[in-house]
């Protein structure tokens, strides 16, 4: 098994581009997450989905969209970058069970927006 | 809202010893709360998961404990070993999840 990988693994981007980063599981997990790890703040909340086909808002959403359309994939998108966004992205994947809710993560994409 | 706090932010040992690392979170709604390790610039491992109905998980040299009333968790670890430097951050299971900032540990040889 893969666990959770993501695409790509390094980003550079101008102010004002778009760009989708992808998260895929191979565990059958029903929930997905994105986050953002910035120096001092910790992990984020981006967006999160419970099943295939939702989508919900986390702590911090603004500027991202998200769409989960096949149950292994959930994809983050950026319409137009901001220096803002130059952060460390993980995706994470995790059982349904509210009592046994165990996270596991990618190994991150590393965006810079100039 | 949920807030979690690690205490303390970094810590240095010599190898051998046996250290604690603190969480605290501020609502004791919570499900599970999970303690993971990352190394620089890697992703985050998971270490333990403990239920709400239980007070303790070991895995190896290990030990977490959960003390819902008091918001409080604690991460054991025996023997401390150079290979155990890392970022360990503490994750509590509500609604969402919500993640310590992280205690930066470094296990001198």
């Amino acid at each position: 098994n893969a666990g959770v990988t993501q695409t790509p693994k390094f980003r550079v981007l101008k102010t004002g581009q778009s760009m989708t980063l992808l998260c895929a599981q191979d565990m059958n997990h029903e929930y997905m997450y994105w986050y953002r790890q910035d120096p001092g703040m910790g992990l984020r909340l981006i967006h999160y989905s419970v099943g295939e086909g939702t989508t919900a808002k986390g702590e911090v959403p603004d500027g991202y969209n998200v769409s989960r359309l096949k149950k292994q994939n959930f994809l983050l998108g950026l319409e137009s970058a901001a220096p803002s966004q130059t952060s460390v992205y993980f995706c994470a994947s995790s059982y349904s069970l509210a009592w046994y809710n165990e996270q596991f993560f990618g190994p991150g994409t590393r965006l810079t927006v100039l | 809202k949920q807030e979690v706090t690690q205490i303390p932010a970094a810590l240095s040992v010599p190898e051998g010893e046996n250290l604690v690392l603190n969480c605290s979170f501020t609502d004791s709604a919570i499900y599970n709360l999970q303690w993971f390790r990352q190394d620089p610039g890697k992703g985050l491992t998971s270490l333990l998961l403990i239920q709400s109905s239980q007070r303790e998980q070991t895995s190896g040299r290990l030990n977490a404990s959960l003390d819902k009333s008091s918001g409080r968790s604690t991460l054991y670890i025996a023997a401390s070993q150079p290979g155990d430097s890392a970022t360990y951050l503490c994750a509590g299971y509500g609604q969402n999840f919500v993640f310590g900032p992280g205690t930066r540990l470094s296990v001198l040889p």
